[in-house]
């Protein structure tokens, strides 16, 4: 079955403690991507991937970093995580070679204390 | 960058009634128009497309409009049912990877 997962669904963290937020997807896409999601601002871009080894910064890049050393996997990377960081966070993937529909992840839901 | 307004951002509907969401966007070069539907507890998922060469689509009871001389597409969703009670975004796309959601709409059927 076609799909993107991430893990965890649920995280409630401290802050400034380190956190991974990973994505896999399983459809051999190129494109990968991160977004939040907060009441009121519909869905903002962290970061992307067009490739691996190929990333950009999206509309809300601060306080995020992410990589791409596989295909597959594109984790996303809280190096001090701060209140304003608790959010609904999505990945999301697409393939530019055939058409650009974006397939989600099931979401996790991030509380920083 | 992508300005992507969407109207309204609630919508509340009789159960059979039509639905219409309307999204404006800034940029010209934009030639993929997606709407995407997310029920509760999931992430989004693509109901319908069209692309700038298209004026209408329709899929059963969902259709997307395009004009793109005005800039704007809409979804209509007719004979609507509870199950369509979702939150639904517009993600206009420039073909430069970022792909920019409107603030989504909330719609709730009515039984």
């Amino acid at each position: 079955e076609a799909q993107v997962t991430q893990n965890p669904r649920y995280l409630i963290t401290v802050t400034g403690k380190k956190l991974t937020v990973t994505c896999s997807q399983n459809m051999n896409h190129e494109y990968m991507s991160w977004y939040r999601q907060d009441p009121g601002l519909g869905l903002r871009q962290i970061y992307y991937s067009m490739n691996v080894e190929v990333t950009d910064k999206g509309d809300v890049p601060e306080g995020y970093k992410v990589s791409r050393k596989e295909k597959r996997n594109f984790p996303l990377i809280l190096e001090s995580p701060s209140p304003n960081q608790t959010s609904l966070y999505f990945c999301a993937s697409s393939s530019r070679t055939t058409n650009t529909e974006a397939f989600f992840g099931q979401g996790t839901r991030l509380t920083v204390v | 960058g992508e300005n992507v307004e969407q109207h309204p951002s609630t919508l509340s509907v009789q159960e059979g009634d039509s639905a219409v969401i309307k999204c404006t966007y800034s940029d010209s070069a934009s030639n993929y128009f997606p709407w995407y539907k997310q029920e509760l507890g999931k992430g989004p998922q693509l109901i319908i497309d069209i692309r700038s060469n298209v004026g209408e689509k329709k899929d059963q009871r969902i259709a997307v409009t395009l004009n793109k001389t005005a800039k704007h597409f809409s979804l209509h969703i007719t004979e609507t049912q509870p199950e369509d009670s979702a939150v639904y975004f517009c993600a206009p796309d420039l073909g430069d990877y970022k792909l920019s959601f409107g603030a989504g709409t909330t719609v709730t059927v009515r039984a």
